[in-house]
């Protein structure tokens, strides 16, 4: 069974940085390409970034573009996403996602003073 | 960007009955389509890929249609666990982008 968890969210102040971390079980993680989405309270889904299977290929929206970074360890069956420059809008829930679009259960980000 | 409208926002219906959703691409997309359902507090789960293919476990009173800009996704007689919020997501073009939801409530 596909299993995805993410972690490192937390309350950051606007103009912090906070890395998330999604550990991947249950399939092959090198062999998926993955996502990131993103939830404000009460709002709708955004997609923020995608990474290829090799890491050769990333996107990101323009709205996290220069600030936020993807990444992966194939070893570790991990995705990542270090988030700098953060501000009040980027508050909300993060989901990693594979590319046959199984999602994990998300981390909250706040981002507040 | 492609941006995706769906309607309507809010979809009032009784068990049973047949929910109808839109989705309409501001360019075409091709099949590249895909549904999901998010319930309160719970991540989104796929329902439909390619416009009209169910994915692994999705109920046969599920399913899609549509190419190009327009698209559909019908629940034939729903079911009270069916009562959600509904997303469609275009896999088209990079940036991908999901519409804005279509929430099924109870009448």
């Amino acid at each position: 069974e596909v299993q995805l968890v993410e972690s490192g969210g937390g309350l950051v102040q606007p103009g912090g940085s906070l890395r998330l971390s999604c550990a991947a079980s249950g399939f092959t993680f090198s062999d998926y390409a993955m996502n990131w989405v993103r939830q404000a309270p009460g709002k709708g889904l955004e997609w923020i970034s995608y990474i290829s299977i090799s890491s050769i290929t990333t996107y990101y929206a323009d709205s996290v573009e220069g600030r936020f970074t993807i990444s992966r360890d194939n070893d570790k069956n991990s995705l990542y996403l270090q988030m700098s420059s953060l501000r009040h809008e980027d508050t909300a829930v993060y989901y990693c996602a594979t590319s046959t679009w199984n999602w994990g259960q998300g981390t909250l980000v706040t981002v507040s003073s | 960007e492609i941006v995706l409208t769906q309607s309507p926002a809010t979809l009032s219906l009784s068990p049973g009955e047949r929910a109808t959703l839109s989705c309409r691409a501001s360019q075409s997309v091709g099949t590249s389509l895909a549904w999901y359902q998010q319930k309160f507090g719970q991540a989104p789960r796929l329902l439909i890929y390619d416009a009209s293919s169910r994915a692994t476990g999705i109920p046969a009173r599920f399913s899609g249609s549509g190419s190009g800009t327009d698209f559909t996704l019908t629940i034939s007689s729903l079911e009270t666990e069916d009562f959600a919020v509904y997303y469609c997501q275009q896999r088209s073009n990079w940036p991908l982008t999901f519409g804005g939801g279509t929430k099924v409530e109870i009448k």
